[in-house]
C-alpha cells in the first residue's frame, strides 16, 4: 500500500512564497505529481518529478528526494488566484502504475 | 478536442435508486480512469481501462458499482441501489500510456466531475 501525507491547510500572504510538503511511502516509486484543484473544479496537472532535484515552471517549482520519500511544491509571488487545494500524487509500479493521491493541502492566500 | 467531458454534472437521487454517469475522454487517450472524491479529501482510485479492457479495480468498488468502456471510447459508471455513503464527486480522467510525463504521457487529464447526492 501507499501512505501519502501532506498538511491539511496553509495560509499565506499575497506576494509571498509558500512551500507545501508531501511525504510518501511506496514500494515501487515511479514518479510524483502535483495537481491544483480549485473549489468545485477538476484537478489540473502542475508538475512531475521522477528523479531527485528541482523542477521549475514559472512561479511553481517542485522538489523530490527519493531517499527521504519527500517532495515539496514551492509557489512564489503568490496571487489570490493561487487559493486552491494542492494534491500530491504518487505512481507505484507495483500497483499497476496507478496514481494514488494524498488528501490535499488547502491553501488560502490573503491580501 | 474539448477535453474530458462528464455527464451529468449533478445528480440527486433517493436511496435505493440506480444512477449512471458517462465520461467522454480525450479522443487520442487510451487510458480512462474513474476516481471518487469526497469533500476535503483527495481523489480515490476506483478503476481504469486501457482501451476497452478493464485492467484494475479498487477494493472500494463494491459489487453495486460497475464500469464499462464498450468500444474503447466513452465509459459509463453505474451505481446500483445507491446508499447515502455513495454521495461524492465522481471524477473521470484520461491519459496516454506511451511516452513520458514530460511529453504528456501518463499525465491524467480530469473532467469536471459528476456530483452525486443520495438522499
Amino acid at each position: 500500500g501507499q501512505n501519502i501525507d501532506q498538511p491539511t491547510e496553509m495560509t499565506a500572504t499575497e506576494g509571498a512564497i509558500v512551500q507545501i510538503n508531501c511525504t510518501y511511502q511506496t514500494s515501487g516509486f515511479n514518479g510524483l505529481f502535483w495537481y491544483q484543484q480549485h473549489a468545485g473544479e477538476a484537478p489540473t496537472f502542475l508538475s512531475y518529478n521522477v528523479l531527485d532535484g528541482l523542477e521549475e515552471k514559472g512561479r511553481f517549482s517542485s522538489f523530490l528526494s527519493r531517499s527521504k520519500g519527500y517532495s515539496y511544491l514551492l509557489l512564489k509571488e503568490l496571487q489570490m488566484k493561487d487559493s486552491a487545494s494542492y494534491l500530491c500524487a504518487v505512481r507505484d509500479r507495483n500497483a499497476g502504475n496507478m496514481l494514488t493521491f494524498g488528501g490535499g493541502t488547502r491553501l488560502m492566500v490573503k491580501p | 478536442d474539448t477535453g474530458v467531458s462528464q455527464d451529468p454534472r449533478h445528480k440527486i437521487t433517493k436511496r435505493g435508486q440506480n444512477v449512471t454517469f458517462r465520461c467522454d475522454p480525450i479522443s487520442e487517450h487510451n487510458r480512462l480512469y474513474w476516481y471518487r472524491q469526497t469533500l476535503g479529501q483527495g481523489p480515490e482510485f476506483l478503476t481504469y481501462f486501457q482501451n476497452e479492457a478493464q485492467l484494475e479495480k479498487s477494493r472500494l468498488l463494491s459489487d453495486r458499482f460497475s464500469a464499462e468502456r464498450p468500444k474503447g471510447s466513452f465509459s459509463t459508471l453505474e451505481i446500483q441501489r445507491t446508499e447515502q455513503g455513495d454521495s461524492a464527486m465522481y471524477l473521470c480522467a484520461s491519459s496516454l500510456v506511451y511516452g513520458t510525463p514530460h511529453s504528456g504521457a501518463n499525465v491524467l487529464t480530469f473532467g469536471a466531475g459528476s456530483r452525486l447526492t443520495v438522499l
